[in-house]
């Protein structure tokens, strides 16, 4: 199984945008929208984000959009808050079950 | 709104089994979804460890297929996890999920709290 490739930290000052990558292949991130996102505060179990690349479940926030380009899916969070604090996981799972990926984490860290 | 809880023993001597139980609420197992396993192990990232299906269909990590078996008991609306031949590095935190799908990808969308299982001895 292909690894999902993301920066292991980011950081931003309350109110601004940030971007936070997962880099894969063609095989996954490439072909089709397969990626989900995760917040997990210390302590915490995952909270889910984002679904089948760009999509908010409900009762997630708008500040929090996902996109992709290529072989790279992107999480951006806009007008960042202290809470937003956290570690920030991708992940790629086709229906088939038969390759279940998770990137290595990001470190987001609010000035 | 669904909840699960994972138990089991917090301690597991190397080269035994870990077993673990998730109990889910608010949501009947046999009704559709697939439900999975992560792991994550102290100061480290998600581990996806494998899912199964109300039909009993699972799928493993290739890494740990040998040594894990998931299963559900419909009956007691559970799902459980055994984990063989256990080493220091299957030391982690062990989350349950209930898995949604949709277009061609899945999500782990609903998790417990999870539950820390150390192996020592």
């Amino acid at each position: 199984q292909s690894a999902l490739t993301q920066p292991a930290s980011v950081s931003g000052s309350p109110g601004q945008s940030i971007t936070i990558s997962c880099t894969g292949t063609s095989s996954d991130v490439g072909s089709y929208d397969l990626i989900s996102w995760y917040q997990q505060h210390p302590g915490k179990a995952p909270k889910f984000l984002i679904f089948e690349g760009t999509k908010r479940p409900s009762g997630v926030s708008n500040r929090f959009s996902g996109s992709k380009s290529g072989n790279t899916a992107s999480l951006t969070i806009s007008g960042l808050q202290a809470e937003d604090e956290a570690d920030y996981y991708c992940c790629s799972y086709a229906q088939s079950g038969t390759s279940v990926v998770f990137g290595g984490g990001t470190k987001l860290t609010v000035l | 709104q669904v909840q699960l809880q994972e138990s089991g023993p917090g301690l597991v001597k190397p080269s035994e089994t870990l077993s673990l139980t998730c109990t889910v609420s608010g949501y009947s197992i046999s009704s559709g979804y697939f439900w999975g396993w992560i792991r994550q192990p102290p100061g480290k990232g998600l581990e996806w460890i494998g899912s199964i299906y109300r039909s009993g269909s699972t799928y493993y990590k290739p890494s740990l297929k040998s040594r894990v078996t998931i299963s559900v008991d419909t009956s007691k609306n559970q799902l459980s996890l055994k984990l063989s031949s256990v080493t220091a590095a299957d030391t982690a935190v062990y989350y349950c999920a209930r898995v949604g799908c949709s277009g061609n990808s899945c999500y782990p969308e609903s998790w417990g709290q999870g539950t820390l299982v150390t192996v020592s001895s």
